[in-house]
C-alpha cells in the first residue's frame, strides 16, 4: 500500500519565480491537505482539497494557489515566490468520506529554496 | 483560536532513561490529540492519537500519552529511551473546520537528543 508521495524532492527557485509542487494521497485516500514548515518551526496549514474544490484555507496569501484532480491527487501552486517562502511543503491525506477527515497521513515533503 | 504549546524546545536524555515531553493546548471542544515524529529532512509519521475514551493512549515505538483534561495537556512518554528516538516532535490538535473537514494546529517542537 503506497503512502502519500510528494515530488520533487528539492526545488531551488529565484525570487519572483513561479514554482507547482505534487501530491498523491495514499491509497483510498479523498482529502488532501498542504502544510508550510519554516525551518525551526511546526507545521503550519495552507488549505484542503475535497472533491476537486477548496475547502479550507488557512492565513496564506493567494499567491498560493492549489489544485485537485479526480484522481485525488493535488498540486501546489506559488507564483511571485518570495526568500520567506523558502520552506518544507508537507503534503497530508486522509478520508473524509467516512469521518475520518481528522486522521492524516504525511508525504516526505518538498525543500524548496528560494534565492 | 486554538494553540498548542510545547514548552521545551530541545530535550537531553541519556539512551535507557525515560523521556516525557509535554504538550498543551487551548480548544473550545473536545480536541483530536496527535503526536508526530520527523526525523531531520524528512515528513511527519504519526505517533499515536487520542479521539475519545480510555485517556491513556499506546502508539508505535513503545511511546504512550495521557490525555489530562483538566489540565489541558497531552504529554508523550517512553519508559526507556533508544538512541534512534532522537528526532523532532510535534504535538497537534485537529480542528473542526465543518462537514469533517479537519486542520492541524501544531505545537512548534521539541527537539530529542540521546545520549549515548
Amino acid at each position: 500500500d503506497a503512502g502519500v508521495t510528494q515530488s520533487p524532492t528539492h526545488l531551488i527557485k529565484t525570487r519572483g519565480q513561479q514554482v507547482t509542487l505534487r501530491c498523491s494521497p495514499k491509497s483510498g485516500h479523498d482529502t488532501v491537505s498542504w502544510y508550510q514548515q519554516a525551518l525551526g518551526q511546526g507545521p503550519q496549514f495552507i488549505f484542503q482539497y475535497y472533491e476537486e474544490e477548496e475547502r479550507q484555507r488557512g492565513n496564506f496569501p493567494d499567491r498560493f494557489s492549489g489544485h485537485q484532480y479526480p484522481n485525488y491527487s493535488s498540486e501546489l501552486n506559488v507564483n511571485a515566490l518570495l526568500l520567506g517562502d523558502s520552506a518544507l511543503y508537507l503534503c497530508a491525506s486522509s478520508l473524509r468520506v467516512q469521518g475520518n477527515g481528522h486522521e492524516q497521513y504525511f508525504g516526505p515533503g518538498t525543500r524548496l529554496t528560494v534565492t | 483560536a486554538q494553540s498548542v504549546t510545547q514548552p521545551d524546545i530541545h530535550i537531553t536524555v541519556s539512551e535507557g532513561a525515560s523521556l516525557e515531553l509535554r504538550c498543551n493546548y487551548s480548544y473550545g471542544a473536545t480536541p483530536y490529540l496527535f503526536w508526530y515524529v520527523q526525523s531531520p529532512g524528512q515528513g511527519l509519521q504519526l505517533l499515536l492519537k487520542y479521539f475519545s475514551g480510555d485517556t491513556l493512549v499506546q502508539g508505535i515505538k513503545g511511546f504512550e500519552a495521557e490525555f489530562k483534561r483538566s489540565q489541558s495537556s497531552f504529554n508523550l512518554r517512553k519508559p526507556s529511551v533508544h538512541w534512534s528516538d532522537a528526532a523532532e516532535y510535534f504535538c497537534a490538535v485537529a480542528r473542526d473546520s465543518g462537514a469533517g473537514s479537519y486542520q492541524l494546529t501544531f505545537g512548534k517542537g521539541t527537539k530529542l537528543s540521546v545520549i549515548p
